[in-house]
């Protein structure tokens, strides 16, 4: 199994809602990320977790909030969003640099955020 | 500051000849690169990657070369298809991170015309 799920596809949510993203890989990946993509633009980096620990956070508002309850799912909680969050945020997840140092990510099909 | 980016946003080719997409990246300590596409609702798909110890990788209809005197990359593809239609990335794995933090090209559309 070489897929990472991503849910709901799409989500439609206003600036006061609570809501979570969530992401779902059997691939044994020790490593997985959060990116947020814009319309025409590459991926942007938000969050990478090793070993179910959050070891990189790209300075992003607290108003994201990643969760990592076990090896295979990854979470990320929406609350007091902007418009201008409305983008595809996109899961990927990878070998760690320990276990592979050429560590290919797999991207999921992503979640396309529209905040009202 | 450092980044990938790409040569040209947008490439059109006739369906049957080759294509090829640039990518410049600027960080030398990068030792793995990879091609990812990316089509139209759909998240980035691999397409082929190379390490920074090898010139060249070929794939089925694709092939990599990286040229790091001038730390160039391009992919070329060979009997584009409709199908080939896409935005196309490069990116770089820099070291000394746990995870692997990519950094992405600016990204080519590629638009393949029947």
């Amino acid at each position: 199994d070489t897929e990472v799920t991503q849910t709901p596809k799409h989500l439609v949510m206003g600036m006061t809602n609570k809501k979570s993203l969530k992401c779902e890989q059997h691939m044994g990946h020790r490593a997985m990320y959060w990116y947020k993509q814009k319309a025409k633009k590459p991926p942007e980096l938000m969050f990478v977790y090793s070993y179910e620990k959050l070891s990189i956070n790209e300075s992003v508002p607290s108003r994201f909030s990643p969760e990592c309850p076990n090896s295979s799912l990854l979470n990320l909680h929406l609350h007091a969003l902007q418009p201008e969050d409305s983008a595809l945020y996109l899961c990927a997840s990878s070998k760690t640099r320990e276990a592979s140092p050429y560590n290919e990510q797999f991207f999921g099909p992503g979640t396309r955020l529209t905040v009202l | 500051g450092e980044s990938v980016g790409l040569h040209l946003p947008t490439l059109s080719v006739q369906e049957g000849d080759n294509s090829i997409i640039n990518c410049a990246y600027s960080n030398s300590a990068s030792d793995y690169f990879i091609w990812y596409k990316q089509e139209s609702g759909k998240g980035p798909q691999f397409i082929i990657d190379i390490r920074s110890n090898m010139d060249k990788r070929q794939g089925q209809r694709v092939t990599v070369l990286l040229n790091k005197t001038v730390k160039h990359l391009s992919l070329q593809i060979a009997a584009t298809q409709p199908g080939d239609s896409a935005v196309y990335f490069c990116a770089e794995n820099r070291r000394g991170n746990q995870g692997g933090k990519l950094i992405f090209g600016q990204g080519t559309e590629l638009s393949v015309k029947p």
